[in-house]
């Protein structure tokens, strides 16, 4: 069974940082692209980053280019997103997907509240 | 930029009924479309990608049309738990992007 667990959010100030993990299970990890989705309160789905299966290729949303960054551990089953220069606008629920096109398996997600 | 526009934003609609939603891309995205299933505090599900190829599992009930710009999910007769949130989402060019949703609710 495919599983992916989303942690590591939380409170945060404005400017300040997070990183966020996804643990794969249930699939050959390092077969797959992956990417993060967030929703913030209330609102539609956003895609915000992607990475290739070896990490050789990256994209992500104009709006965190620059101050996110999406990386993998192929041997940990695992995917990370690292946050900085965090605003409040970046506030929402943070999903890790499989996939690049579309998304079939979607963790639980975890919260990201940007706060003073 | 491709922008996702679906419509209406929400409606009601009753147990059996044959429902609508439409999706409008800002330029053609052939059929790179996916649509998706949302209920309250859970993941989206995947229901349809490749514009009209029902995802495993999916109930033959749901059905996607369209290509190029304009597109259509139908439930052809609704169900209780299909009352939820539904989104479309373009992977014809980055960055990927979704409609803004359209809320399923009881009448």
């Amino acid at each position: 069974e495919v599983q992916l667990v989303e942690s590591g959010g939380g409170l945060v100030q404005p400017g300040g940082s997070l990183r966020l993990s996804c643990a794969a299970s249930g699939f050959t990890f390092s077969s797959y692209w992956m990417s993060w989705v967030r929703q913030a309160p209330g609102k539609g789905l956003e895609w915000v980053a992607n990475i290739k299966q070896d990490g050789s290729e990256k994209y992500y949303v104009d709006s965190v280019k620059g101050r996110f960054t999406i990386s993998r551990d192929n041997a940990k089953n695992s995917l990370y997103l690292q946050m900085n220069s965090l605003r409040a606008e970046d506030t929402a629920v943070y999903y890790c997907a499989r996939g690049t096109i579309f998304f079939g398996y979607w963790g639980q997600g975890t919260l990201v509240t940007v706060s003073s | 930029a491709i922008r996702m526009t679906q419509s209406p934003s929400s409606f009601s609609a009753s147990t059996g009924d044959r429902v609508t939603i439409t999706c409008r891309a800002s330029q053609g995205i052939s059929s790179y479309l996916a649509w998706y299933q949302q209920k309250p505090g859970k993941a989206p599900k995947l229901l349809i990608y490749a514009a009209s190829t029902l995802q495993s599992g999916v109930p033959s009930r749901f059905s996607g049309s369209g290509s190029g710009t304009d597109f259509t999910l139908t439930i052809s007769c609704l169900q209780s738990e299909d009352f939820a949130t539904y989104y479309c989402q373009q992977y014809y060019s980055y960055p990927r992007s979704f409609g803004g949703g359209t809320k399923v609710e009881i009448k």
